[in-house]
């Protein structure tokens, strides 16, 4: 069974700072993989997503990898702001369920 | 366009009580999935639908838990009797495709339930 961990659980940095947050799968076997953030008490927004075949995606100040052999993907924020504050979840697309695997998230906190 | 929009926002109920939430798709997108987010966790399908069938329902307590997609379009999820565990948070979302992973998936804001 597909197993997503993200590492760290929650993370606190200050303003300004350019950061990562690491997500790896136990089954190489996928379509794609999502970066989402989610805000309290809000649904999930899709940030990047990567096709199986690429190997990482950007938009503005985020950029995302995949080692698909390797089994891990990061989101890379650059110059972090206060509103960045919310919680990251990486999700798969595996081929054998047809199904999307979720980690449990990075709670990040960019203080002022 | 409107995205994903789902109802109530919130629900408060008392153990055994039945409870029903309500999803409308982004117009035109043909699958819809109904996913439970327990907290300081990540979302887990519960079903998906393609048009008005339902392709992958593995995940459902079905004892408990029904759903519906009349004429492919908005959804209906519900839960009787409610247990304590079942507190948490019900997303539902919406892509354009036949839910390959080709498609990116949309979410609406869920509802949070909370079963006393």
């Amino acid at each position: 069974k597909q197993e997503v961990t993200q590492i760290p659980a929650a993370l606190s940095v200050p303003e300004g700072e350019n950061l990562v947050l690491n997500c790896s799968f136990t089954d190489s076997a996928i379509y794609n993989l999502q970066w989402f953030r989610q805000d309290p008490g809000k649904g999930l927004t899709s940030l990047l997503l990567i096709q199986s075949s690429q190997r990482e995606q950007t938009s503005g100040r985020l950029n995302a990898s995949l080692d698909k052999s390797s089994g891990r993907s990061t989101l890379y924020i650059a110059a972090s702001q206060p509103g960045d504050s919310a919680t990251y979840l990486c999700a798969v697309w595996e081929y054998n369920n047809n199904d999307m695997r979720f980690g449990a998230g990075t709670r990040l906190t960019v203080k002022p | 366009e409107a995205g994903v929009v789902q109802s109530p926002r919130y629900k408060i109920i008392e153990k055994k009580q039945p409870v029903a939430f309500w999803c409308n798709p982004i117009s035109g997108h043909n699958t819809l999935y109904w996913y439970l987010q327990n907290l300081g966790q990540g979302p887990e399908l519960l079903i998906r639908y393609e048009n008005e069938e339902a392709v992958d329902d593995s995940q459902l307590p079905k004892d408990r838990f029904s759903a519906e997609r009349l004429k492919g379009v908005d959804s209906t999820l519900k839960i009787q009797p409610a247990e304590l565990g079942d507190s948490a948070v019900y997303l539902c979302a919406s892509s354009l495709g036949r839910g390959t992973g080709f498609d990116e998936q949309f979410f609406g804001p869920g509802t949070r339930l909370t079963v006393l």
